[in-house]
């Protein structure tokens, strides 16, 4: 089993949809959690991180369920420029080294 | 803001030399990474270095070496280029610690012909 699984997608949705990616992650040790978004051909940049109790930035919401080993990202209202692959990353315990999923590609289209 | 700067954006190199990539970070954070990124296997870790002089094997250490001489550069060495090591290659740094997110470098997307 991967330590960090995502639907690899594609997402097609319009724009000013509401949409949600989920991940898992195996190992309940995990203690911190982040979403990264990634667009064509360039580096991967911070997007949020994941907070326990949840956390919302503008138009993003980043859900935490450790019970269930999962993590959630909403995006309202999508823009075009919400187009790119997002990657869940968990910190499965040893410090600083952070695991990668292979992300979620989200394309939004007029 | 942290910027972390490789030292090519695009790279061709033959089979069999030995290639150098580069990575400096201006905001005096304790961890570099290396990875490398291909289409369907997401990032894997080749190598990172907590500390001056230290380094640790990552997840694919084979057919590379790394060298971390001064805290901001931490360089990436293919002893003997493969063309299965054509790929986009990413150097990233963070603060020590559980709770840091990376700061990744714009990328070498390196092609072995």
């Amino acid at each position: 089993r991967k330590e960090v699984e995502q639907d690899p997608g594609p997402f097609n949705v319009p724009e000013g949809a509401t949409v949600a990616f989920n991940c898992t992650y195996s190992n309940s040790a995990s203690q911190s959690f982040f979403w990264y978004r990634q667009d064509c051909r360039k580096e991967p940049k911070l997007l949020m991180s994941v907070y326990s109790s949840g956390n919302e930035d503008g138009r993003f919401t980043a859900q935490l369920n450790r019970a269930s080993q999962y993590i959630s990202l909403l995006i309202r209202d999508s823009k075009l420029s919400d187009s790119a692959t997002y990657l869940c990353v968990v910190n499965i315990g040893t410090a600083s080294k952070l695991t990668f999923g292979t992300g979620t590609r989200l394309q939004v289209t007029l | 803001d942290v910027k972390v700067t490789q030292s090519s954006r695009y790279l061709v190199k033959r089979t069999g030399e030995k290639v150098f990539l580069e990575c400096v970070q201006d905001m005096d954070h304790e961890n570099m990474f290396w990875y490398r990124q291909d289409p369907g296997l997401g990032l894997r870790l080749i190598y990172f270095s907590y500390d001056v002089k230290m380094k640790e094997k990552g997840d694919i250490p084979e057919g590379y070496s790394v060298s971390r001489e001064k805290k901001e550069r931490f360089s990436l060495i293919l002893e003997s280029a493969s063309t299965n090591q054509t790929s986009m290659y990413l150097c990233a740094s963070s603060l020590w610690g559980v709770g840091y997110g990376y700061t990744f470098g714009s990328g070498t997307r390196l092609t072995v012909v």
